[in-house]
């Protein structure tokens, strides 16, 4: 069964630092992985994807995603945090099929202080 | 303009009455999905259907009845709704049933029961 491990729960960081986000899968299969972001009060919108091409994926708003298969890890990450990055992060995977389904991690939220 | 659009944004309701969320996409999208967040932040698929078709049918009671009048709308009904069914409910759709398909999401409903 494929599934997703968000490592940390919350993150905090300052603003202008780096920002990490870790995520681990399990997949029989070479997954499509993606991370989604959740701000306050509004649904989920795309950061990127990775679907078996470049391992380092680069998404909207700076952020930037390595797929690792050795590691089994697909980290998020952004040299430098602004405030407004400060939202629930969910790292998904897309199991095999004929249709989607995606599987989402339990998500973290990143903090970012002043 | 909105992409996907649900309606009501929160619904508040006590145990046992029977409710309904409603769906609009204009991005001219095949494929709708509803997915349900729980307190822990959770998102779990529901259903999904492509073109007015049911493809997916996650496990759920069968007091929850998707509609799809037409490929734009999934709408959701809830019998007898019970205090378990409290949760935030996400529309999303996407252009098809791709496995890397990036999914569009409403800014969700927050269903209280009582």
């Amino acid at each position: 069964a494929q599934s997703v491990t968000q490592l940390d729960s919350h993150v905090s960081v300052s603003e202008g630092t780096p920002v990490l986000l870790r995520c681990n899968y399990s997949s029989s299969y070479s997954p499509s992985l993606f991370w989604y972001v959740q701000h306050p009060n509004k649904g989920l919108q795309l950061l990127l994807k990775y679907t078996s091409a470049a391992t380092l994926v680069k998404g909207i708003n700076g952020f930037e995603a390595e797929f690792k298969k050795s590691e089994t890890s697909f980290h998020l990450t952004k040299p430098s945090a602004h405030m407004s990055d400060a939202a629930e992060y969910f790292c998904v995977v897309s199991p095999p099929g004929s249709f989607q389904k995606l599987v989402f991690g339990t998500g973290t939220r990143l903090l970012v202080s002043p | 303009d909105t992409a996907v659009s649900q309606t009501p944004k929160y619904l508040v309701t006590q145990m046992g009455n029977d409710k309904s969320i409603k769906c609009e996409q204009n991005l001219g999208h095949d494929t709708m999905y509803w997915y349900k967040q729980d307190s822990k932040k959770f998102l779990k698929i529901m259903f999904s259907y492509n073109n007015k078709e049911l493809i997916i049918n996650e496990t759920v009671p069968n007091r929850f009845s998707p509609k799809s009048p037409d490929k734009a709308h999934l709408n959701l009904h809830i019998n007898s709704l019970e205090l378990g069914d409290s949760a935030v409910y996400f529309c999303a759709s996407s252009q098809s049933t791709g496995l890397a398909e990036k999914l569009f999401f409403g800014s969700g409903t927050q269903l209280s029961v009582l």
